[in-house]
């Protein structure tokens, strides 16, 4: 069974970046897509990018030049990295696979961006 | 952007009920749309894709329809575990947004 499992720090002050990692079982991340998902404080919920099974990537325009993600295909894990992060950027933050629809996802981390 | 409006916002039903959720978007979408449930401190669950296809181990009591920009997530007789937050998807763009959320909640 494909499992996703997201870590990484709840508390990031702002102006600084926030790291997650998105640790893959039962499903090799050198197929398919793989991407981040956050959801705001009162629901929103918004895709922020993917990564291919060949390394490329895809990202929401709205987060410009601040987002980035990576992968280490050894450990089948794949990174998020989100820079110079506000208030507005607190929120639950997902992996999931993506098919056209997102059909696995992780538990998800709850990031709280405050000084 | 392709913008998913979903109505109502909350939905007060008494288990046993039948309802139907919707999901209107800005542009046509063809069949587009996947259908998502959030239960409290979980994470999101794949109920429908492509509009109207199932996905394995998802009650037959969920079904979804619809094409272009108007789409609807049924639920024939509500039951307890049901009780949750019910977002849709497109992914026709490939800037994927998510629609607002529909809150079904007891009466």
């Amino acid at each position: 069974e494909v499992q996703l499992q997201e870590s990484g720090p709840g508390l990031v002050k702002p102006s600084q970046s926030l790291s997650l990692t998105c640790s893959v079982t039962g499903y090799s991340i050198t197929s398919n897509y793989w991407g981040w998902i956050r959801k705001f404080p009162g629901n929103k919920m918004e895709w922020m990018g993917y990564i291919s099974y060949s390394g490329s990537t895809s990202y929401n325009p709205s987060l410009k030049s601040r987002i980035s993600i990576t992968r280490d295909t050894s450990k089948n894990q794949f990174f998020l990295q989100l820079n110079s992060v506000t208030t507005e950027d607190t929120a639950t933050y997902y992996c999931a696979r993506f098919m056209g629809p997102f059909d696995y996802w992780g538990q998800g981390v709850m990031v709280t961006v405050s000084s | 952007n392709i913008v998913l409006t979903q109505s109502p916002a909350t939905l007060s039903v008494t288990p046993g009920e039948s309802v139907s959720l919707s999901c209107r978007a800005s542009q046509s979408i063809s069949t587009s749309i996947h259908w998502y449930q959030q239960k409290s401190n979980e994470s999101p669950r794949l109920l429908i894709k492509y509009a109207s296809q199932s996905i394995s181990g998802i009650p037959s009591r969920f079904s979804g329809s619809g094409s272009g920009t108007d789409f609807t997530l049924s639920i024939n007789r509500v039951e307890s575990e049901d009780f949750s937050i019910y977002y849709c998807q497109q992914s026709y763009s490939s800037l994927y947004t998510f629609g607002s959320g529909t809150k079904l909640e007891i009466k």
